[in-house]
């Protein structure tokens, strides 16, 4: 059971735009910044949004990242087949002397 | 550009220690600011915080395994380190090592992940 809740899948078309939720608590997401990372089967993660919405130089400007009070949002437009991979949003955890926490990740299909 | 590098044991026994090193090319792992984090993700499973080590030495542990784990850090190799004690099968996992850049789950780069297998 992830302390953050992602849904476990979501899909759509090339072009559409997809939003991935990411669901915690006050003293996560509602307290401190919000990251998504990309993970490719058998690769390791790859940061995609960090600071809730910031975006390292060579992701491409299709990914957007939001945060509202406890919970946090990571939206592709322009949908393509190669955004089909797994994504797992992280933040700090205030709690228990504090932690990383990661969500359960949530597989992307493109029809 | 920084690069990681996780090595150690493929293969360990259970009841016995998991033992991993991270190794920093690129750059100095004693630079400054940076936090020199362990992730582990089991088989099929998501990513799971192990911890991480400041470049001052002071480190932090998931809550669930703290008991059992032990980060450090080697600046004359610019090494850090993973240690687990008396892992199981539960403990059978990729394990990665990265870079966080404000200790907030800011995580980059990362480490290619090597898997480690707890059996007999």
């Amino acid at each position: 059971q992830s302390v953050l809740t992602q849904p476990p899948s979501a899909s759509g078309t090339p072009g559409q735009r997809v939003t991935i939720s990411c669901s915690g608590s006050s003293s996560n997401i509602g307290s401190n910044y919000v990251s998504w990372y990309q993970q490719f089967p058998g690769m390791a993660p790859k940061l995609l949004i960090y600071r809730n919405s910031q975006r390292p130089s060579g992701v491409p400007d299709r990914f957007s990242g939001s945060k509202s009070g406890t919970s946090a949002s990571l939206a592709i437009s322009g949908l393509r087949y190669e955004d089909e991979s797994d994504y797992y949003c992280s933040t700090w955890d205030d709690s228990l002397s504090g932690h990383v926490v990661f969500g359960g990740g949530t597989k992307l299909t493109v029809l | 550009q920084v690069q990681l590098q996780e090595s150690g044991p493929g293969l360990v026994k259970p009841s016995q220690t998991l033992s991993l090193t991270c190794t920093v090319s690129g750059g100095s792992i004693n630079s400054g600011g940076y936090y020199w984090n362990w992730i582990r993700q089991h088989p099929g499973k998501g990513l799971e915080w192990i911890g991480y080590i400041y470049y001052s030495g002071s480190a932090y542990y998931n809550p669930s395994l703290k008991s059992r784990v032990t980060i450090s850090v080697d600046t004359s190799k610019n090494q850090f380190s993973l240690k687990l004690t008396s892992v199981t099968a539960a403990d059978t996992a990729v394990y990665y090592c990265a870079r966080d850049i404000e200790g907030q789950s800011h995580l980059d780069p990362w480490g290619q992940g090597t898997l480690v297998t707890v059996s007999s």
